[in-house]
Protein backbone atom coordinates (compact mmCIF):
# COMPACT_ATOMS: atom_id res chain seq x y z
CA UNK A 1 0.00 0.00 0.00
CA UNK A 2 1.79 3.19 -0.99
CA UNK A 3 1.51 6.19 1.73
CA UNK A 4 2.40 9.64 1.51
CA UNK A 5 3.14 12.15 4.17
CA UNK A 6 3.33 16.15 3.30
CA UNK A 7 5.65 18.25 5.21
CA UNK A 8 7.07 21.89 5.40
CA UNK A 9 5.99 25.07 6.93
CA UNK A 10 2.84 25.98 7.90
CA UNK A 11 3.61 29.46 7.89
CA UNK A 12 4.94 31.49 4.99
CA UNK A 13 5.65 35.34 4.49
CA UNK A 14 3.40 37.00 1.43
CA UNK A 15 6.27 37.33 -1.64
CA UNK A 16 8.18 34.37 -0.10
CA UNK A 17 8.25 30.80 -1.72
CA UNK A 18 5.94 27.76 0.13
CA UNK A 19 8.34 24.81 -0.21
CA UNK A 20 6.83 21.39 0.62
CA UNK A 21 7.76 18.15 0.50
CA UNK A 22 5.88 14.95 -0.14
CA UNK A 23 7.68 11.22 1.51
CA UNK A 24 6.24 8.49 -0.21
CA UNK A 25 6.42 4.35 1.19
CA UNK A 26 6.63 2.32 -1.61
CA UNK A 27 9.85 0.52 -3.00
CA UNK A 28 9.84 2.59 -6.03
CA UNK A 29 8.43 5.75 -7.85
CA UNK A 30 8.71 4.58 -10.98
CA UNK A 31 5.88 4.19 -13.22
CA UNK A 32 3.67 6.82 -11.25
CA UNK A 33 2.34 10.62 -11.22
CA UNK A 34 3.31 12.49 -8.44
CA UNK A 35 1.55 15.74 -7.65
CA UNK A 36 0.12 18.32 -5.58
CA UNK A 37 -3.73 19.51 -5.06
CA UNK A 38 -4.72 22.22 -3.12
CA UNK A 39 -7.52 22.95 -1.25
CA UNK A 40 -8.52 26.95 0.26
CA UNK A 41 -10.69 26.58 3.57
CA UNK A 42 -14.24 25.69 2.55
CA UNK A 43 -13.36 25.71 -1.09
CA UNK A 44 -12.89 23.00 -3.53
CA UNK A 45 -10.08 21.26 -4.80
CA UNK A 46 -7.56 22.79 -7.14
CA UNK A 47 -5.04 21.20 -9.36
CA UNK A 48 -1.61 22.54 -9.09
CA UNK A 49 0.60 19.99 -11.01
CA UNK A 50 1.73 16.53 -11.51
CA UNK A 51 4.96 14.86 -12.65
CA UNK A 52 6.04 11.92 -14.13
CA UNK A 53 9.78 10.04 -13.57
CA UNK A 54 9.99 10.44 -17.48
CA UNK A 55 10.03 13.75 -17.31
CA UNK A 56 6.67 14.19 -18.88
CA UNK A 57 5.06 17.54 -16.28
CA UNK A 58 1.88 19.13 -16.28
CA UNK A 59 0.95 22.18 -14.62
CA UNK A 60 -2.41 24.52 -13.81
CA UNK A 61 -2.03 27.01 -16.31
CA UNK A 62 -2.90 29.56 -13.45
CA UNK A 63 -0.09 28.74 -11.48
CA UNK A 64 2.61 27.51 -14.35
CA UNK A 65 4.76 30.42 -14.16
CA UNK A 66 5.43 30.18 -10.24
CA UNK A 67 5.35 26.77 -9.77
CA UNK A 68 8.15 23.82 -9.74
CA UNK A 69 7.60 20.19 -8.56
CA UNK A 70 10.64 17.95 -8.58
CA UNK A 71 11.01 14.30 -8.30
CA UNK A 72 13.78 12.96 -5.80
CA UNK A 73 14.18 9.09 -6.85
CA UNK A 74 16.49 8.05 -4.32
CA UNK A 75 14.59 9.58 -1.59
CA UNK A 76 11.45 8.79 -2.49
CA UNK A 77 10.22 12.08 -2.15
CA UNK A 78 9.04 15.06 -4.09
CA UNK A 79 8.50 18.73 -3.54
CA UNK A 80 6.56 21.58 -4.15
CA UNK A 81 7.66 25.22 -4.91
CA UNK A 82 4.86 28.20 -5.53
CA UNK A 83 7.03 31.43 -5.25
CA UNK A 84 5.49 34.78 -4.92
CA UNK A 85 3.12 33.90 -2.68
CA UNK A 86 -0.08 36.02 -1.11
CA UNK A 87 -2.97 35.08 0.70
CA UNK A 88 -4.88 33.85 -2.13
CA UNK A 89 -2.04 30.63 -1.77
CA UNK A 90 -3.38 30.13 1.86
CA UNK A 91 -4.68 26.14 1.47
CA UNK A 92 -4.70 23.01 2.51
CA UNK A 93 -1.97 21.50 0.27
CA UNK A 94 -2.23 17.37 -0.46
CA UNK A 95 0.25 15.14 -2.10
CA UNK A 96 -1.24 13.02 -4.48
CA UNK A 97 0.19 9.51 -6.59
CA UNK A 98 -1.72 8.36 -9.54
CA UNK A 99 -0.91 5.31 -11.93
CA UNK A 100 -2.20 6.71 -15.06
CA UNK A 101 -3.38 10.70 -14.92
CA UNK A 102 -5.87 10.38 -17.66
CA UNK A 103 -7.13 6.31 -16.56
CA UNK A 104 -7.10 6.26 -12.93
CA UNK A 105 -7.35 9.21 -11.06
CA UNK A 106 -5.91 9.61 -8.03
CA UNK A 107 -5.68 6.85 -5.74
CA UNK A 108 -3.50 7.89 -3.15
CA UNK A 109 -3.43 10.68 -1.14
CA UNK A 110 -1.57 12.46 1.68
CA UNK A 111 -3.27 13.42 4.35
CA UNK A 112 -2.91 17.24 3.81
CA UNK A 113 -0.74 20.30 5.53
CA UNK A 114 -2.62 23.74 6.23
CA UNK A 115 -0.09 26.15 4.40
CA UNK A 116 -1.14 29.80 5.94
CA UNK A 117 0.46 32.92 3.88
CA UNK A 118 0.75 35.60 6.24
CA UNK A 119 3.32 38.28 8.14
CA UNK B 1 -10.79 25.98 -20.39
CA UNK B 2 -12.89 22.60 -19.45
CA UNK B 3 -15.68 22.90 -16.86
CA UNK B 4 -17.06 20.79 -14.80
CA UNK B 5 -21.02 21.55 -12.94
CA UNK B 6 -21.91 19.60 -10.11
CA UNK B 7 -25.22 20.75 -8.12
CA UNK B 8 -24.10 21.96 -4.20
CA UNK B 9 -26.29 19.81 -2.81
CA UNK B 10 -28.37 16.92 -2.89
CA UNK B 11 -30.67 15.25 0.06
CA UNK B 12 -31.30 11.77 0.40
CA UNK B 13 -32.61 9.63 3.06
CA UNK B 14 -31.02 6.85 4.01
CA UNK B 15 -31.79 3.52 2.49
CA UNK B 16 -32.40 5.58 -0.63
CA UNK B 17 -30.48 6.29 -3.94
CA UNK B 18 -28.43 9.41 -4.21
CA UNK B 19 -27.77 10.48 -8.21
CA UNK B 20 -25.11 12.92 -8.45
CA UNK B 21 -24.63 14.69 -11.55
CA UNK B 22 -21.33 16.18 -12.95
CA UNK B 23 -21.81 18.21 -16.47
CA UNK B 24 -19.13 18.81 -18.80
CA UNK B 25 -19.47 19.24 -22.84
CA UNK B 26 -18.98 15.78 -23.93
CA UNK B 27 -17.89 14.23 -21.13
CA UNK B 28 -18.73 10.85 -22.18
CA UNK B 29 -15.56 11.26 -24.30
CA UNK B 30 -13.49 11.49 -21.37
CA UNK B 31 -12.53 9.40 -18.39
CA UNK B 32 -14.24 10.87 -15.20
CA UNK B 33 -13.12 9.74 -11.71
CA UNK B 34 -15.16 10.33 -7.97
CA UNK B 35 -13.75 11.39 -4.85
CA UNK B 36 -15.65 11.17 -1.41
CA UNK B 37 -14.06 14.25 1.28
CA UNK B 38 -15.35 13.70 4.89
CA UNK B 39 -14.67 16.61 6.99
CA UNK B 40 -10.62 17.13 7.73
CA UNK B 41 -10.31 13.96 5.69
CA UNK B 42 -8.14 13.82 2.61
CA UNK B 43 -9.95 12.64 -0.55
CA UNK B 44 -10.80 9.00 -1.06
CA UNK B 45 -10.92 7.84 -4.72
CA UNK B 46 -14.36 6.06 -4.56
CA UNK B 47 -14.92 5.74 -8.84
CA UNK B 48 -12.30 5.69 -11.34
CA UNK B 49 -12.26 5.68 -15.18
CA UNK B 50 -16.17 6.35 -15.52
CA UNK B 51 -17.56 3.04 -13.72
CA UNK B 52 -14.84 1.01 -11.60
CA UNK B 53 -14.44 0.97 -8.13
CA UNK B 54 -11.22 1.09 -6.51
CA UNK B 55 -10.50 -1.85 -3.83
CA UNK B 56 -12.32 -2.02 -0.62
CA UNK B 57 -14.50 0.86 -2.21
CA UNK B 58 -18.63 -0.97 -1.64
CA UNK B 59 -20.75 -1.96 -4.87
CA UNK B 60 -23.25 0.06 -3.36
CA UNK B 61 -21.34 2.83 -5.32
CA UNK B 62 -21.18 3.22 -9.02
CA UNK B 63 -20.89 5.43 -12.07
CA UNK B 64 -21.82 6.15 -15.59
CA UNK B 65 -21.58 8.57 -18.03
CA UNK B 66 -22.53 9.63 -21.33
CA UNK B 67 -23.31 12.43 -23.25
CA UNK B 68 -22.90 15.68 -21.24
CA UNK B 69 -23.13 13.94 -17.91
CA UNK B 70 -21.15 11.78 -15.96
CA UNK B 71 -23.07 10.14 -12.67
CA UNK B 72 -21.87 9.10 -9.75
CA UNK B 73 -24.84 6.65 -7.81
CA UNK B 74 -24.85 5.40 -4.36
CA UNK B 75 -27.57 3.04 -3.58
CA UNK B 76 -28.75 1.86 0.06
CA UNK B 77 -27.58 5.23 1.36
CA UNK B 78 -26.20 5.29 5.06
CA UNK B 79 -25.57 8.16 7.39
CA UNK B 80 -21.47 7.14 6.74
CA UNK B 81 -22.00 8.25 3.22
CA UNK B 82 -22.38 11.92 4.19
CA UNK B 83 -19.76 14.07 2.36
CA UNK B 84 -18.70 16.00 -0.24
CA UNK B 85 -17.96 14.25 -3.47
CA UNK B 86 -16.00 15.56 -6.51
CA UNK B 87 -15.33 14.64 -10.05
CA UNK B 88 -12.38 14.83 -12.20
CA UNK B 89 -11.40 14.12 -15.77
CA UNK B 90 -7.91 14.56 -17.61
CA UNK B 91 -8.35 16.98 -20.58
CA UNK B 92 -5.03 17.18 -22.24
CA UNK B 93 -6.45 19.89 -24.19
CA UNK B 94 -6.12 22.73 -21.62
CA UNK B 95 -6.07 21.82 -18.11
CA UNK B 96 -5.37 18.78 -17.65
CA UNK B 97 -6.86 18.15 -14.66
CA UNK B 98 -10.29 19.21 -14.33
CA UNK B 99 -12.14 18.99 -11.00
CA UNK B 100 -15.90 20.07 -10.41
CA UNK B 101 -16.97 22.75 -7.55
CA UNK B 102 -18.22 19.70 -5.52
CA UNK B 103 -21.82 18.26 -4.40
CA UNK B 104 -21.91 18.00 -0.24
CA UNK B 105 -24.33 14.73 0.05
CA UNK B 106 -26.78 15.51 2.95
CA UNK B 107 -28.53 12.05 4.31
CA UNK B 108 -31.32 12.86 6.10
Amino acid sequence: QVQLQESGPGLVKPSGTLSLTCTVSTGSMTGYYWGWIRQSPGKGLEWIGVVHNTDSSFYNPSLKSRVTISLDMSKTQFSLNLTSVTAADTAVYYCAGSLSISAAGFAYWGQGTLVTVSS
Amino acid sequence: SYVLTQPHSVSVAPGKTASLGCAGKNIGGKSVHWYQQKPGQAPLLVIYSDSDRPSGIPERFSGSNSGDTATLTISRVEAGDEADYFCQVWDSSTDPVVFGGGTRLTVL
